[in-house]
């Protein structure tokens, strides 16, 4: 087990509607970032948080969006849902940002959204 | 062409078997994680590495900086290595792990 918790785990939602998605991050973890996974495909960045602060976004609109809180659990909003939008949502927590060896990164179990 | 590659894509062998999953990436990295994802969606770390070897158990990483390529090797495997094996690649000053599009392993008994 990881420490880091995301819900919900699964979640239907119409074409049209905005949901949000929570992430708990490991203890002492100041960066979450989220990721979109589609069926057979690897994970893509859609951004990161660190301390309360969009720290890099991915090559996804507007119409994701996201939030960091004080105690470092976050959110990611999704508007006006489409199709496509059905994937697992990964969220990942590591102690700072970037890739050194050395920080580790945790990865919840993710939240499946399917758009119908 | 993407800048994480996997291969081969799908994996099938026999309880017992070593097990090689390889992985090319064309961007300078800091790091380079293995991770194992099971059907429930979960993502677990196996490996960070930035050069050498690393070894956990029967899980064997490789890195060739120069060469720009990773192996994950598996002795002895079992049924329950059944999974999908993705390997993602960190930059310098970057954000993001950059992922490959994952290999499923199917270990029968």
């Amino acid at each position: 087990e990881t420490g880091v918790t995301q819900s919900p785990t699964h979640l239907i939602k119409t074409r049209g509607q905005q949901v949000t998605l929570r992430c708990s991050s490991q203890s002492g973890h100041n960066t979450v970032s989220w990721y979109q996974q589609a069926l057979g495909q690897g994970p893509q960045f859609i951004f990161q948080y660190y301390r309360e602060e969009e720290n890099g976004r991915g090559n996804f609109p507007p119409r994701f969006s996201g939030l960091q809180f004080p105690n470092y659990s976050s959110e990611l909003n999704v508007n006006a849902l489409e199709l496509d939008d059905s994937a697992l949502y990964l969220c990942a927590s590591s102690l700072f940002p970037g890739a050194a060896v050395g920080n580790t990164i945790y990865f919840g179990e993710g939240s499946w959204l399917t758009v119908v | 062409k993407n800048e994480v590659e996997q291969s081969p894509q799908n994996l099938t062998a026999q309880e017992g078997e070593f097990i090689t999953i390889n992985c090319s990436y064309s961007v300078g990295i800091s790091a380079l994680h293995w991770l194992q994802q099971h059907p429930g969606g979960g993502i677990v770390s196996l490996f960070m590495l930035s050069s050498g070897k690393k070894k956990h158990g029967r899980l064997i990483a490789t890195i060739n900086i120069q060469e720009k390529h990773s192996s994950l090797h598996i002795t002895a495997s079992h049924p329950r290595d059944s999974a999908v094996y993705i390997c993602a690649v960190g930059s310098q000053g970057a954000q993001k792990l950059v992922f490959g599009q994952g290999t499923r392993l199917t270990i029968n008994p």
